[in-house]
């Protein structure tokens, strides 16, 4: 049982390129985020699911885009990608009531 | 509109000491409270919910709801509570949205 499982661990790109993070759970979870942390903001949400093939926007939507295909999976995509988009990624998931199982996160730099 | 706010970015104590970390909330409904611990370039990791009412690593939360607060406590700080650590607010249990705090760093120092 990995739990949350993101990839990569570290991305360098340049301004305009476009790229997937990657997103998987093993816990048959139906609902996912995205989030990015940047210092003194916290975590703001950028997409979320509710289960295959429904996703949102969340607080911070522009410039990203999603899609849910299968319960397991939800990647995030850079159309592309800006220095302001320079952060750490979070991909979360939960089952309904309780809390959320975070990855380990994708430290993404922007040049 | 649902917000969270953690006034502190940053709490130093020392071993020993009682912390409280603060943490308020705006929201009409009843939400879902929680507390996120992050180690030192690690993942977030669930520390409290306010449904389950536990003790986790000795930190306990309480619901205010007529101050809209889940301040976070612990008696005698570690070192080892070194860490980052986040408020959040899920609006419903329907939906995957979490809003965060902005997070305080909580240093304990020897």
């Amino acid at each position: 049982n990995a739990g949350v499982t993101q990839t990569p661990k570290f991305q360098v790109l340049k301004t305009g390129q476009s790229m997937t993070l990657q997103c998987a759970q093993d816990m048959n979870h139906e609902y996912m985020s995205w989030y990015r942390q940047d210092p003194g903001m916290g975590l703001r949400l950028i997409h979320y699911s509710v289960g295959a093939g429904i996703t949102d926007q969340g607080e911070v939507p522009n410039g990203y885009n999603v899609s849910r295909s299968t319960t397991e999976d939800f990647p995030l995509r850079l159309l592309s990608a800006a220095p302001s988009q320079t952060s750490v990624y979070f991909c979360a998931s939960t089952q309904g009531a309780g809390g959320y199982t975070f990855g380990s996160g994708t430290r993404l730099t922007v040049v | 509109a649902q917000r969270v706010t953690q006034p502190e970015k940053l709490l130093s104590v020392f071993k020993g000491a009682p912390v409280e970390l603060k943490c308020n909330y705006s929201y009409s409904g009843s939400p879902e409270l929680f507390w996120y611990v992050q180690y030192s370039r690690q993942r977030l990791q669930l520390l409290l919910r306010h449904i389950s009412r536990e003790s986790i690593k000795g930190f306990t939360a309480d619901l205010n709801k007529g101050e809209t607060s889940f301040h976070l406590k612990k008696p005698f700080a570690q070192e080892e509570d070194s860490a980052m650590y986040y408020c959040a607010l899920r609006p419903s249990s329907n939906t995957g949205k979490l809003i965060f705090g902005q997070g305080t760093t909580l240093q304990v120092k020897p």
